[in-house]
């Protein structure tokens, strides 16, 4: 079955600096990569996704990259702010069928 | 609120108890999912269905466990003789085919 990790675990930022969050996956037919933010006691939310037939996309301060090859896609955050503090989770899909979710990265954006 | 729904928020209940929950998705949605979620972990697949057919149950679920939809709308997840490793928040999506998954915001269960 698919296997997806994400790096860092914890990754502490400056209000206004860039946040990158790393995830890898091992199989090879996974196609949908989402990812969500939740916060404290709360649901996850999506807040942007990629499928394989794209390399990037981009959502005002948020984009993900996706590199099929290697089997990494990340997340970049750009001008973070105080909100953007949550635990962010990226997944793997094939088809829809089920996702498969990394084990979270907890983002701290000091003011 | 037309976001998917789940009840109870929150159970607490002893070791050896049947507990049930139930999911209501996003309207017209045809696929549902069912995830465990532990403290500081990412959420754990345990089944998913299509319409009312239960397309795939995870290895790592018990036979303590069981879920149905009968009618293709809401879901129920049901945990038979809970252990206190059963604790943890459960939670459910919906979607469209082909399309992103919702969460609800789940039930969290306590078991002592």
């Amino acid at each position: 079955g698919e296997n997806v990790e994400q790096h860092p675990s914890t990754l502490s930022v400056q209000e206004g600096d860039s946040a990158v969050i790393k995830c890898t996956y091992s199989d090879s037919a996974s196609n949908y990569f989402p990812w969500y933010k939740q916060e404290l006691g709360k649901r996850p939310q999506l807040i942007i996704d990629i499928r394989s037939n794209v390399g990037e996309k981009k959502d005002q301060r948020i984009a993900v990259t996706l590199n099929k090859t290697a089997k990494h896609f990340s997340l970049h955050i750009t001008e973070t702010q105080p909100e953007d503090s949550a635990v962010y989770f990226c997944a793997a899909s094939s088809n829809f069928n089920k996702f498969y979710f990394g084990s979270g990265t907890k983002l701290n954006v000091k003011p | 609120d037309t976001g998917v729904s789940q009840n109870p928020r929150h159970k607490i209940t002893k070791r050896g108890q049947n507990v049930t929950f139930r999911c209501d998705p996003i309207s017209e949605h045809n696929r549902l999912y069912w995830y465990r979620q532990t403290l500081g972990q990412g959420p754990e697949f345990l089944t998913y269905f299509q319409n009312e057919a239960q397309l795939e149950k995870s290895r790592l679920l018990s036979d303590r466990f069981s879920a149905e939809r009968p009618k293709g709308s809401f879901s129920t997840l049901e945990i038979q003789r809970t252990e206190q490793g059963d604790s943890a928040m459960y939670l459910c999506a919906s979607s469209l085919e082909n399309t992103e998954a919702f969460f609800g915001q789940g039930t969290r269960l306590t078991v002592v």
